[in-house]
């Protein structure tokens, strides 16, 4: 698609499963960002990932949360033993150019549900 | 670390009237600065965004005006409308876009 996608776009589960959430940037796009909303709050950025460069983890909230971007397309946020505090919508974006001065074009977002 | 500061949280104005939305950043080395609406349920989309190099953008009601010595730049939407309510967020950085914490706009019949 022309888009960014994203998937699941609804995930619930139980306290304590992993889940997964998969990306999709545009064509060509070689920043993603992953950030995490809460209902009616503002967009915190999680982690970064330019090119092939070393991602930019520093808001990563616990070391229960990794990313990793594959083949400098596709990337995947990974939650391990979710607490109830993570359930958030999970957005991802993309943009063209190696610096931060292009614009973000954003997914839909997975709407993630710890019961 | 890097911050964006963004103000107000909340502000209402009535149909016809301007809205004015301010945001501040720490990092002076920032020389990119978009402007996001998110509507309710849907994903930020850009409005408008300026870079250093200029002072002003303006894009038929909107425009931005961006201040580098006092390191704040402001959103401006003339002659709201219904649809211009929606949550809009400010954002800059130098080695990473950092967002502010969002304004949420209520047009008043």
């Amino acid at each position: 698609g022309a888009g960014v996608s994203q998937s699941p776009s609804n995930k619930v589960t139980e306290k304590g499963k992993d889940v997964e959430l998969r990306c999709d940037p545009i064509s060509g796009h070689t920043a993603l960002y992953w950030y995490r909303q809460s209902l009616g709050q503002g967009l915190e950025f999680l982690i970064y990932f330019q090119g092939n460069s070393a991602p930019d983890k520093s808001g990563l909230p616990s070391d229960r949360f990794s990313a990793e971007r594959t083949g400098g397309s596709v990337s995947t946020l990974t939650i391990q033993r979710t607490q109830q505090e993570d359930s958030a919508v999970y957005l991802c974006a993309s943009s063209l150019g190696t610096g931060v001065n292009q614009p973000q074009h954003f997914g839909d977002g997975t709407r993630l549900s710890i019961l | 670390g890097e911050n964006v500061e963004q103000h107000p949280s909340t502000l209402s104005v009535q149909e016809g009237d301007s809205a004015v939305i301010k945001c501040t950043y720490s990092d002076s080395a920032s020389n990119y600065f978009p402007w996001y609406k998110q509507e309710l349920g849907k994903r930020p989309q850009l409005i408008i965004d300026i870079r250093s190099n200029v002072g002003e953008k303006k894009d038929q009601r909107i425009a931005v005006t961006l201040n580098k010595t006092a390191k704040h730049f402001s959103l401006h939407i003339t002659e709201t409308q219904p649809e211009d309510s929606a949550v809009y967020f400010c954002a800059g950085g130098s080695d990473k876009i950092i967002f502010g914490k969002g304004t949420r706009l209520h047009i008043l019949p």
